[in-house]
């Protein structure tokens, strides 16, 4: 049984430009979240998607945007990129809109020059 | 704000039992408590959660005393490959907009085991 799968693992990009960041879930699972760890740091709740939707967000800007798939699988989309951008992204699976335990994926170290 | 407070550190003998401590004196009646734990750059691994019972499961066992202001995490039998950040995470049941509690991570606790 597959675990959270993400991809890519590492990705190098500049100031100014566009990325996208790739998650699939557990199998059974239906719920993604995504996080953003900065080094030092906890993660950061970015946002949830069920039923391909977003249904909450934390205190990130609009150039955080994400997308899921009728697959479950999910987006997440960063636009304009600055240096503060550099993290550890992380996405998370579950099941349902009632609280289910959340599973992580390994992450994609994004790094802006 | 994480709504929990940890010691930044701890160390353990290998072999011992890992007690990590966590105060969250503001939770409420419904809001779990959820540890996970997360080695060095990699993805938080789920260890256990509970809402007023102790719980116990293959890697841990998670003791809440009965005000719940506070809980321990216990590690058995702590190996090397047990050294991690761990994080005591209390979640609401549920977000707004039909969708889960999400995951308020602080700065954790990084425990080393050492030979």
């Amino acid at each position: 049984d597959a675990g959270v799968t993400q991809s890519p693992t590492h990705l190098i990009k500049t100031r100014g430009q566009q990325v996208t960041l790739r998650c699939s879930p557990k199998s059974g699972h239906d719920t993604v979240s995504w996080y953003q760890q900065a080094l030092g740091q906890g993660p950061q709740f970015i946002f949830q998607y069920y039923e391909e939707e977003e249904r909450q967000r934390g205190n990130f800007p609009d150039r955080f945007s994400g997308h899921q798939f009728p697959n479950y699988s999910s987006e997440l989309n960063v636009n304009a990129l600055l240096l503060g951008d550099s993290a550890l992204y992380l996405c998370a699976s579950s099941v349902g809109s009632f609280t289910d335990t959340q599973y992580f994926g390994p992450g994609t170290r994004l790094t802006v020059l | 704000d994480a709504k929990t407070t940890q010691p930044p550190s701890m160390d353990c003998a290998e072999g011992r039992a890992a007690n990590l401590p966590c105060n969250h004196s503001t939770i409420s009646g419904n809001e779990y408590v959820y540890w996970y734990r997360q080695i060095h750059s990699q993805g938080p691994q789920y260890i256990i959660h509970g809402l007023k019972n102790n719980e116990t499961n293959e890697m841990a066992s998670l003791i809440i005393t009965e005000d719940r202001k506070s809980s321990t995490l216990i590690l058995p039998h702590a190996t090397l490959r047990d050294t991690a950040v761990y994080y005591c995470i209390v979640r609401p049941p549920r977000g707004y907009g039909g969708s889960q509690g999400n995951l308020i991570f602080g700065k954790g606790t990084k425990l080393s085991v050492k030979p």
